[in-house]
């Protein structure tokens, strides 16, 4: 009965590669997001999606394109891996339009070497 | 865009006593403001959260206060247990840019220890 998940939890790769990660939740909910967190914590968000249309695109490297193929997943594909990319990328799905609880999935940690 | 201050960004206090970490958010327009607690290698999850209609709200050893006039909203934990030892991090919520959405724009953190 997880809400949100993602996979994987882990991802350790070399740097110039591809990699994704991907998100889903069974909450109901229509509004999913990513976040990215850095070695000294801070959350930024990078991309919200609602009803499987983009309605946030921080400035974000164009490296990163998230996609959602239903309200229930999204999914974060980055391209051409840097050492910078290295951090913890949170999935989060809120019902409306963020003036409420967002659910956080439990993480990936991404190490780029 | 909206930008959120958070102090202290380190806060060490003995079991028993008060926490209180303070934010201030620069977007008039913003109207909600969540706080959310993550243990360490765990997700954030919301504790407590409040809306601009309200100035103050309260959830047994928690509490938020709101002072929209001054753009600044309070976390207050009495009592503090051991297990309250986390990052906290407070939270604003105002418009993305361009669309009726909202957008969350997260404070820095406070690393709360909390010393039996």
């Amino acid at each position: 009965d997880t809400a949100v998940s993602q996979t994987p939890k882990y991802l350790v790769t070399q740097m110039g590669n591809d990699k994704s990660i991907k998100c889903e939740q069974n909450l109901g909910h229509d509004t999913m997001y990513w976040y990215k967190q850095d070695s000294k914590k801070f959350l930024k968000i990078m991309f919200s999606y609602n009803n499987k249309e983009l309605i946030i695109n921080e400035t974000v490297p164009n490296r990163f394109s998230p996609k959602s193929p239903d309200k229930a997943h999204l999914n974060l594909h980055i391209n051409s891996l840097e050492l910078g990319d290295s951090a913890v990328y949170f999935c989060a799905s809120s019902q409306g339009r963020a003036w409420g609880e967002q659910y956080f999935g439990p993480g990936t940690r991404l190490t780029v070497t | 865009g909206e930008n959120v201050e958070q102090h202290p960004s380190t806060l060490s206090v003995q079991e028993g006593d008060s926490a209180v970490i303070k934010c201030t958010y620069s977007d008039s327009a913003s109207n909600y403001f969540p706080w959310y607690k993550q243990e360490l290698g765990k997700r954030p999850q919301l504790i407590i959260d409040i809306r601009s209609n309200v100035g103050e709200k309260k959830d047994q050893r928690i509490a938020v206060t709101l002072n929209k006039t001054a753009k600044h909203f309070s976390l207050h934990i009495t009592e503090t247990q051991p297990e309250d030892s986390a990052v906290y991090f407070c939270a604003a919520s105002g418009l993305a840019g361009g669309t009726s959405y909202g957008k969350l724009t997260f404070g820095q953190g406070t690393i709360l220890t909390v010393h039996p």
